[in-house]
Parts: structure tokens; sequence; C-alpha cells
């Protein structure tokens, strides 16, 4: 069974200094990997994804991820934080195989940039 | 607005009610998802279409649960018989045959059982 953990419920970061949200999975085979967004009362809203290739993947808003296969890990980056980065970050994970492979997400990283 | 458009945003029944969700995807899309957010956990998958086809659904789907998707445009999310249980956010995504795997969340349906 594939599986994602958010070992972080919140993070808090100063405006303008880099972010990491950590991530970590379990899939059988190779993953697919995922990062979104959830702002108050809307929806999730898709960031960015690692299907193959280059490791270090660049999303949307100025947010980066690195994928390291050996330490099974796909941690989302910023280099400068802003306020209107706060909100709930989650990882998701699908295995790479044919046919339909459902998506799970981890519980969520709160993040928190102070002024 | 072109996006994932999901009705009503918000709904208040009595235990035992039966409840009913649509989500109207993104023109063009044929996949369609439907999860469950409760309170700080992340969605859990719930169902999938491909077109009008209901190809996988989650072992959460109970039997009062069911879901269609009868021209391959918008789907719908009934619950028969609520039980409080049932509270959370009901979220519906889309995805292209192009890009499958991004999935496009609309802004979700709360219900609460009281």
């Amino acid at each position: 069974a594939q599986s994602v953990a958010q070992p972080e419920d919140q993070v808090n970061v100063a405006e303008g200094n880099p972010l990491t949200v950590k991530c970590t999975y379990s899939v059988s085979g190779n993953p697919y990997l995922f990062w979104y967004v959830q702002y108050p009362n809307r929806g999730l809203q898709f960031l960015l994804k690692y299907i193959t290739g280059d490791n270090l993947v660049k999303g949307s808003y100025g947010f980066e991820a690195e994928f390291n296969k050996s330490q099974t890990s796909f941690h989302l980056k910023k280099p400068s934080a802003l306020v209107s980065d706060s909100a709930l970050y989650f990882c998701a994970v699908r295995e790479q195989s044919g046919g339909y492979q459902k998506v799970t997400f981890g519980i969520g990283t709160k993040l928190q940039v102070i002024p | 607005d072109t996006g994932v458009s999901q009705d009503p945003r918000h709904k208040i029944t009595k235990r035992g009610q039966n409840v009913t969700f649509r989500c109207d995807p993104i023109s063009e899309h044929n996949r369609l998802y439907w999860y469950r957010q409760t309170l700080g956990q992340g969605p859990e998958f719930l169902t999938y279409f491909q077109n009008e086809a209901q190809l996988e659904k989650s072992r959460l789907l109970s039997d009062r649960f069911s879901a269609e998707r009868p021209k391959g445009s918008f789907s719908t999310l009934e619950i028969q018989r609520t039980e409080q249980g049932d509270s959370a956010m009901y979220l519906c995504a889309s995805s292209s045959e192009r890009e499958r795997d991004t999935q496009y969340f609309g802004p979700g349906t709360r219900l609460t059982v009281l």
C-alpha cells in the first residue's frame, strides 16, 4: 500500500526567509509525486508534480520540490517566503503502473509566514 | 470561471435524510474524482470516473453512497440515510486525458449532519 508522511503539523517561517515543507512517501514501484495548497474555504490548488526526469521540479508561485529516491522524500521549498504563502500544504503520491492508481494524500502541513 | 464547480457549497441535514451533491468538471476533462476530507486530514479517495464509466470505488464508499456521471459531464454523489460520521468536506476534481495526473479541485461541499 502506498502512503505519504508529512512529519510537521505546522511550519513557521519569517517573511523573506527560505521555507521547507517535508514529505516522505512509500510505494511499491516508482512514484508520481504532487504538492497541492489549500487556502481557507477553498479547494486544493495544484502546485507541482514529479513524474520523471530532473529531480528538481519547479512549480507555481516560486515553489520547487526535490525528489530524492534514496531518501524517499519530496520536500517542498521556496527561497523567500511571502505572508501570502500561509496556507495548508498537502503532499500526495501514486504509483506508476498500468491502469488507474488512486492518489494518496498526506495529512497536510500548515505553513505560517510571519511578517 | 471555467474551473471545477460544486453545488451546494454547504449542506446541513438531519441524520437519516438523503443528500445529493453535484460536480461540474472543467469542460473537456474526461476524468472525474470524488474525495472526502475531514478536519485535520488530507483528502481521501472515494471514486473515479472516466467519461461515464465508474472505474474505481474506495472501500470508504459504503452501500449508502452512490455516484453517477450519466453523460460523462457532470457528476452527482448521493448519500442515503446520512449519519453524523458523514459530516465532512466532499471534494470533486477533474483531469484531462492529456494531463491525467494533474487534478483540478472544486471548492468542495461541506456537509454537516445533525
